[in-house]
């Protein structure tokens, strides 16, 4: 039972290069979330999904575009990575919204990135 | 603006000693707080509070919920070395239709042998 797996782990990028990181998850939740984490800062609400096809802004959403192309998956992309972007980013997928009702959020192991 | 605050922002207690971590909170439409606990890797949920006064316990870890004050505590006994992790308060709350789940900074707990 995978629950929700991040992809890549880590990653070291030069200012301006793109990439995408890739969340898939295997519990057939409707609602998934993209967070970073930086020091002193806690869990920031990046992006997020209601279900396939949907997607909204969070609480920190410049530099940054997500797809949901598939229930199962959500990606966060960066088009022009920045130093600032430098974070631990995590995704979450959950039942419900926000993980309440008792159906809470679960988390992927998160990606470290970097950029130079 | 909707915050949740954290104190103390850490901690170090010796084996066996028990520990309160504090979350207090402002936010509009509130609906639940949840605690996570958050080791090397991905938050682990612990509780989801929604009601005043109703204890939640597993193990040696409780959580109570004051929504007049608002405010939350997570009380630990006999703490032990795996103890000592990042513990997150978030709530869920609502305003025009939309959701939000605010974080809390978290509070890192340091339990030495």
């Amino acid at each position: 039972n995978a629950g929700v797996t991040q992809t890549p782990k880590f990653r070291v990028l030069k200012t301006g290069q793109s990439m995408t990181l890739l969340c898939a998850q295997d519990m057939n939740h409707e609602y998934m979330y993209w967070y970073r984490q930086d020091p002193g800062m806690g869990l920031r609400l990046i992006h997020y999904s209601v279900g396939e096809g949907t997607t909204a802004k969070g609480e920190v959403p410049d530099g940054y575009n997500v797809s949901r192309l598939k229930k199962q998956n959500f990606l966060l992309g960066l088009e022009s990575a920045a130093p600032s972007q430098t974070s631990v980013y995590f995704c979450a997928s959950s039942y419900s919204w926000g993980g309440g009702l008792d159906q809470p959020q679960h988390f992927g192991d998160g990606t470290r990135l970097s950029i130079l | 603006e909707d915050k949740v605050v954290q104190s103390p922002l850490s901690l170090v207690v010796h084996e066996g000693d028990t520990v309160t971590l504090n979350c207090s909170y402002e936010v509009t439409n509130f609906r639940s707080l949840l605690w996570y606990k958050q080791e090397k890797k991905a938050p682990t949920f612990l509780f989801m509070l929604t009601s005043s006064g109703i204890e939640k316990k597993s193990g040696r870890l409780s959580s109570i919920l004051d929504k007049k004050e608002l405010f939350s505590i997570l009380n630990i006994t006999a703490t032990q070395t795996g103890d000592s992790a990042i513990y997150l308060c978030a709530v869920e709350a609502s305003q025009g239709g939309s959701e939000k789940l605010v974080f809390g900074k978290g509070m890192k707990l340091t339990v030495n042998p």
